[in-house]
């Protein structure tokens, strides 16, 4: 069966620090990958999704990026955090987005 | 802007009774739709799907799809406190989901 592995769970990091959060999926070859942003009480931001090795789709320009070195690894990366960064952090994937998404645990994100 | 509507809540239930959740979609190219579960802190989970317009059952929950309309609803039969959460519905467009912002769902013991 596939899963879904996204860490670390809580993250608490000071403005202008780097970024790093990792996802990788298990059980399934070449994965649509997406992350997603959720502030408190609100909706989903998509900011970034990928269709395969090396190919990212940024959805919203920020200080964010993400990179796909593997097939089942999806990477979302900052070289500057900024306090608008907090947030939950959600990594999914699907085979198409016709049949769904499956999302990792996330990451609570606290930028002080 | 292809979008997703729901209304935001918060919808409070008295428990035992039926919960229904509403959302409305503008893609019409939209052939996927979908109710996710999100508790207070936690990731969503996917709850139901539907593809064809009409009802599709699961144990306490029927979702009900109207492509004519646009509309895509949830129903919560017997709703239980642990069904206290936020309820996202998505719809596929191309390579993605659109979402909803979601709607608060309070069941009252």
């Amino acid at each position: 069966s596939q899963t879904i592995h996204q860490w670390p769970a809580t993250l608490v990091q000071p403005v202008g620090s780097p970024l790093s959060l990792e996802c990788t999926v298990e059980g399934t070859s070449n994965p649509n990958l997406y992350w997603y942003r959720q502030a408190a009480g609100r909706g989903l931001q998509l900011l970034f999704y990928s269709v395969g090795i090396g190919q990212i789709s940024s959805e919203v320009p920020q200080n964010l990026s993400a990179s796909r070195p593997q097939d089942r690894q999806f990477i979302l990366s900052s070289k500057k955090l900024l306090l608008s960064d907090s947030g939950f952090y959600l990594c999914a994937w699907s085979v198409q987005a016709f049949y769904g998404y499956t999302f990792g645990s996330g990451t609570r994100l606290t930028v002080v | 802007q292809k979008e997703v509507e729901q209304n935001s809540g918060p919808l409070s239930v008295p428990e035992g009774a039926i919960a229904s959740l509403n959302c409305t979609y503008s893609d019409r190219g939209s052939q996927s739709f979908f109710w996710y579960r999100q508790y207070s802190g936690k990731s969503p989970e996917l709850i139901m799907s539907i593809y064809s317009n009409g009802d599709k059952e699961d144990g306490r929950f029927t979702a009900q799809l109207n492509k004519a309309s646009q509309y895509v609803s949830l129903l919560i039969r017997d709703s239980q406190p642990s069904d206290s959460a936020t309820y996202l519905c998505a719809a596929n467009s191309n390579y993605q989901l659109i979402w909803g912002a979601g709607t608060k769902l309070i069941i009252k013991p």
